[in-house]
Order: C-alpha cells, then sequence, then structure tokens
C-alpha cells in the first residue's frame, strides 16, 4: 500500500528555474493538500484540492501553481524559483469526511541559490 | 479565526520519564483534533485523534490524549518515554471552512530524550 508518495527527494535549484514537484495517491481520496514547512513555523498550506479540476489557494500561494487532472495526481509548480522557496514541502490527501486524519508523503527538500 | 498553539518549541526528557505536551486552539465549534509526529527526514504521522466522545483518547506508540473543552485544550502524553519518541510533535485541528475541509497545524515541538 503505497499512499501518498512524493518525487523527488531533494533537488537544488537556480534562482529563475522552473520544476514540478509530484504527488500521487492511491486511496482514492478527493481532497489534496500542498504544504510547506519552515523551521519553526509548522505547516502552510499552499494549494487544495477538492477534487479532479479543482484547486483553489491555501495561505502562500504566490510563486507556485497546481493542477488536478486526475484524482491520484496532484503536481505543484515552481515557475521562477526565488531564495524564499526553499523549504520542505509535503502532498497530503484525505477523504471529504471532517474526523478523516491526512495522509503525508515523505516530502521534498528543495534548496533554491 | 481558528489557530492551534503550541507553546513549547522544545523539550527534553529523560529516557523513562513522563511527557506531556501541550496543544491549546482556537475555534467556534466542536472542534476535530489531531496529533502528528514527524521524524527526521520523514513525512508526518497520525499518533490520535479526538472528534467526540470520550476526552481521553488513546494512540499508537503508548501515546494519549485528553480533550478539556473548558481550556481549549489537547494535550499530549506519554508515561514512559522511549529513546526512539526523539521527533516533533504537531497539533492540528480539523475545521469545515467556507465549505472545504481544511487543518490548521501548530508549529510544533521537538522532543530530546537523553539516555
Amino acid at each position: 500500500n503505497a499512499g501518498v508518495t512524493q518525487t523527488p527527494k531533494f533537488r537544488i535549484l537556480k534562482i529563475g528555474q522552473s520544476m514540478t514537484l509530484q504527488c500521487t495517491q492511491d486511496m482514492n481520496h478527493n481532497y489534496m493538500y500542498w504544504y510547506r514547512q519552515d523551521p519553526g513555523m509548522g505547516l502552510k498550506l499552499i494549494y487544495y484540492s477538492v477534487g479532479a479540476g479543482i484547486t483553489d489557494k491555501g495561505e502562500v500561494p504566490n510563486g507556485y501553481n497546481v493542477s488536478r487532472s486526475t484524482t491520484e495526481d496532484f503536481p505543484l509548480r515552481l515557475e521562477l524559483a526565488a531564495p524564499s522557496q526553499t523549504s520542505v514541502y509535503f502532498c497530503a490527501s484525505t477523504r471529504e469526511i471532517l474526523n478523516s486524519p491526512l495522509h503525508f508523503g515523505n516530502g521534498t527538500r528543495l534548496t533554491v541559490t | 479565526a481558528q489557530s492551534v498553539t503550541q507553546p513549547d518549541i522544545h523539550i527534553t526528557v529523560s529516557e523513562g520519564a513522563s511527557l506531556e505536551l501541550r496543544c491549546n486552539y482556537s475555534y467556534g465549534a466542536t472542534p476535530y483534533l489531531f496529533w502528528y509526529v514527524q521524524s527526521p527526514g520523514q513525512g508526518l504521522q497520525l499518533l490520535l485523534k479526538y472528534f467526540s466522545g470520550d476526552t481521553l483518547v488513546q494512540g499508537i506508540k503508548g501515546f494519549e490524549a485528553e480533550f478539556k473543552r473548558s481550556q481549549s485544550s489537547f494535550n499530549l502524553r506519554k508515561p514512559s518515554v522511549h529513546w526512539s519518541d526523539a521527533a516533533e510533535y504537531f497539533c492540528a485541528v480539523g475545521s469545515l471552512i467556507s465549505g472545504t475541509y481544511k487543518y490548521i497545524f501548530g508549529t510544533g515541538t521537538r522532543l530530546k530524550v537523553l539516555a
């Protein structure tokens, strides 16, 4: 049972480069989320999706884009990487029931230099 | 607005000692509360959750948490800490905001265990 899978695990980007962080889940969850984690700041919501074709902004969406063409996949796109985007990124999914917990991937550690 | 506060950034305990990690929340309705643990280089793993019923909930790895509505708290406890419990712990509130399920996280408490 794979759960939530994120790739890559690590990435170093130069300022201005672009990349896509991949996230896929095999639990047939409609709800998917992207968070970034910075030291001492907890998790901040970047974007979320409530189903295929439906996405919306979270707390910190600037500099990111997402798409949701299938239930399984929810990629996060960085168009022009900036040092402020150095962080650890987590993808998560859940059923659309409020007491259902989030299932997390193992994260992508991104450094922008 | 909903919020979650974990007042302790770092906690150090000796192996075998008891542990209590604090969590306070601000939420108007009945909260859905969660504790997660994050080991180094890993994602977050659910320890336990509360949404109704008995206010003392049991989780994995010997952890428990008590919901106290009067204090808006959901503190995590363990009677005897093991060295493998060293990790970062996050408290979270699940809520329905504008028709969408969202989860608000505290800033985390990093636990160090002394041998």
